[in-house]
């Protein structure tokens, strides 16, 4: 079936510093990939996708490659800020437009 | 903007009650979600609709109903709430062609 597997968190970070988070997939085909972001308090809005292998999605300085060699898209930033501070979910895409989400990655960024 | 809106932020329950979840959207999309989310478990997948009056199962249906009479709205009902039903749930649209899906922001749930 389709799963989604991301790295455990909390992730504790300072600022400026370099953030990898990992996420790896198991699906039927090729399906479009995405992360997510949750600030406290909100609903989820989407940071990036990328719809077929090798594609790089870009926002806000974070960026994630559609690897289907190693079926991962690592999220990275290469200089984080307080307020990136949110919880980090890796979804793809099965027919349907139906999302399936990995358990999320809670990001803590110290001034 | 795209805005998808769920009325109720924060709901306190009892066990037994019937709950009413609504979800409105307003840029005519014809398929809409509901998830639930709960720590360590990522978002799940509790009924989806494909258009009005259509709707069919996620991966995690038992304990809920839902019903979509028209487009823009879509409820989410918990027939007799239970404790293990305390969680956040949340709303979400897109096109049928599907470009980007829209997320409210969240219902918290809890049932004493």
């Amino acid at each position: 079936g389709n799963s989604v597997t991301q790295m455990e968190g909390p992730v504790t970070l300072s600022e400026e510093a370099f953030l990898t988070i990992n996420c790896t997939y198991t699906a039927t085909g090729y399906p479009s990939l995405f992360w997510y972001v949750q600030y406290p308090g909100e609903g989820l809005q989407l940071l990036l996708k990328a719809t077929k292998a090798d594609d790089k999605g870009s926002n806000k300085g974070f960026e994630a490659t559609y690897r289907k060699e190693t079926t991962s898209f690592h999220l990275e930033k290469g200089s984080v800020q307080v307020s990136d501070s949110a919880v980090y979910f890796c979804a793809l895409r099965k027919y349907g437009n139906k999302l399936v989400f990995g358990a999320g990655t809670i990001l803590r960024v110290k001034s | 903007d795209v805005k998808v809106t769920q009325s109720s932020r924060y709901l306190v329950k009892r066990t037994g009650e019937k709950v009413f979840l609504e979800c409105v959207q307003d840029m005519d999309h014809e398929n809409m979600f509901w998830y639930r989310q709960d720590p360590g478990l990522g978002l799940r997948l509790i009924y989806f609709s494909y258009d009005v009056k259509m709707k069919e199962k996620g991966d995690i249906p038992e304990g809920y109903s839902v019903s979509r009479e028209k487009k823009e709205r879509f409820s989410l009902i918990l027939e007799s709430a239970s404790t293990n039903q305390t969680s956040m749930y949340l709303c979400a649209s897109t096109q049928t062609s599907g470009n980007t899906i829209y997320f409210g922001e969240g219902s918290w749930l809890t049932v004493v």
